[in-house]
């Protein structure tokens, strides 16, 4: 069975920290790994990685796989209290369905 | 739609009760999937419609819940008898997707989300 598992499933930082965030999978057909990042209700899409060692970046937040440990990190520098959300990690794979792991909650303090 | 727009954003409604969740998706995206998230909990996986056809109802946790699309665009997710431990917030999403393998890119636009609280 598919699995994806994200740690820590919480996380308090001051303004101005960096943080990471971890996840890691066990798929049998992988095709792709999204980050989401939800707020208050929908989630929004903030990265997709199909290739190993090449990272995606944004601004603050960049992220990058790698497909031979099965694993990806979201990192976010200099946290601002806007950052404070459930941060998702999310398996495609074949069939169609986006496998999503339980989430981080990121609490960012002033 | 400029978005995937869900109703209605709350409904309370009394065990053993049937509720309806509507899903309008994003005009032109033929993928559209149902998830459910309980309190403190990731995304939990229901149903997926290519089209009006659901290739995928593996999800569905119990014959109580069913799920229709209709014109390749607005999904019901119906729950019959609701019990207790359906209450959670149901989100909708929609992509681009087309039937076959696409290398790579499934990315899901969400709904705000139907949140179910049973009494």
């Amino acid at each position: 069975e598919d699995k994806v598992v994200q740690s820590p499933l919480s996380l308090v930082v001051h303004e101005g920290d960096t943080v990471t965030l971890n996840c890691s999978y066990e798929v049998t057909n992988f095709r792709s790994l999204l980050w989401y990042k939800q707020e208050k209700k929908a989630p929004t899409f903030l990265f997709m990685l199909t290739s190993s060692g090449i990272e995606k970046k944004s601004g603050r937040l960049s992220s990058i796989l790698d497909k031979k440990e099965l694993f990806s990190i979201l990192n976010i520098t200099a946290t601002q209290t806007g950052d404070s959300a459930i941060y998702l990690c999310a398996m495609e794979t074949s069939g169609s369905r986006l496998t999503f792991g339980e989430g981080t909650q990121l609490t960012v303090n002033p | 739609g400029a978005g995937v727009s869900q109703s209605p954003s709350n409904k309370v409604t009394e065990k053993g009760k049937d509720v309806e969740l509507r899903c309008d998706p994003i005009s032109g995206h033929t993928a559209l999937y149902w998830y459910r998230q309980s309190l403190g909990q990731g995304l939990e996986f229901l149903i997926y419609f290519q089209g009006n056809s659901a290739p995928d109802k593996s999800g569905l946790p119990s014959d109580r819940f069913s799920a229709e699309r209709t014109g390749g665009s607005v999904s019901t997710l119906t729950i019959q008898r609701t019990q207790q431990e359906d209450s959670a917030v149901y989100l909708c999403a929609s992509s681009l997707r087309s039937s076959g393998f696409l290398s790579g890119a499934n990315v899901l636009t969400f709904g705000a989300g139907s949140r179910l609280t049973v009494l």
